[in-house]
């Protein structure tokens, strides 16, 4: 079945200890992005990556990192998370960098700092 | 600066009728625009794509216009079940070519 998945589903965490949220896709697809979703705000990308080793900003980068390494995994680091960064993350994989292409989306990671 | 408005508000629907939605983009033209729909506490789902010369287009009981005079796409599902309660996203690229997500439209069929 072709998906993304994400991990963990639902993280609690303490300002300032680094954690990981990992993304995979099993479509073979080039692109991949993180999007967070808050109340009122709707989506907005975080990174993307358009193919391994390549990776860019998107529209609210600050407090975030990104790795890809591998075409199928694209993990989203937040070295010092801080209560702002309380949202629900999704991890996002497309076939290619065209806009039109349709977007895959994880089922999303809740996630809390305190 | 380019902005999505979805209506906010939820919209309620008796189940067996036609469910629209609105998405108004200003200050842009986009050349196509695509549809999601997310169920809560899970990630959206693609639905349809509609190009700017196609004016409408269809997938089994759904239905998606583009009105590039009004500046304007609707979402119809015709026919609405329970099951369709969902919020809906337009989401067309911004001037960077880059998708924006409309904040969506909760809509809630009763059955």
């Amino acid at each position: 079945e072709a998906q993304v998945t994400q991990n963990p589903r639902y993280l609690i965490t303490v300002t300032g200890k680094k954690l990981t949220v990992t993304c995979s896709q099993n479509m073979n697809h080039e692109y991949m992005s993180w999007y967070r979703q808050d109340p009122g705000l709707g989506l907005r990308q975080i990174y993307y990556s358009m193919n391994v080793e390549v990776t860019d900003k998107g529209d609210v980068p600050e407090g975030y990192k990104v790795s890809r390494k591998e075409k199928r995994n694209f993990p989203l680091i937040l070295e010092s998370p801080s209560p702002n960064q309380t949202s629900l993350y999704f991890c996002a994989s497309r076939f290619g960098a065209g806009e039109a292409y349709e977007q895959y989306f994880g089922p999303g990671t809740r996630l809390t700092v305190t | 600066s380019q902005k999505i408005e979805q209506n906010s508000e939820a919209l309620n629907i008796q189940e067996g009728k036609t469910a629209t939605l609105t998405c108004n983009y200003t200050n842009y033209s986009p050349a196509y625009l695509q549809w999601y729909r997310q169920d809560p506490g899970r990630g959206p789902v693609f639905l349809l794509l509609i190009r700017e010369n196609e004016k409408e287009k269809r997938k089994e009981r759904l239905k998606v216009t583009f009105d590039t005079t009004l500046k304007q796409s609707l979402f119809h599902i015709t026919a609405s079940q329970p099951a369709d309660s969902a919020t809906y996203l337009c989401a067309p690229p911004g001037n960077t070519g880059k998708l924006i997500f409309g904040q969506g439209t909760t809509l809630q069929v009763k059955p």
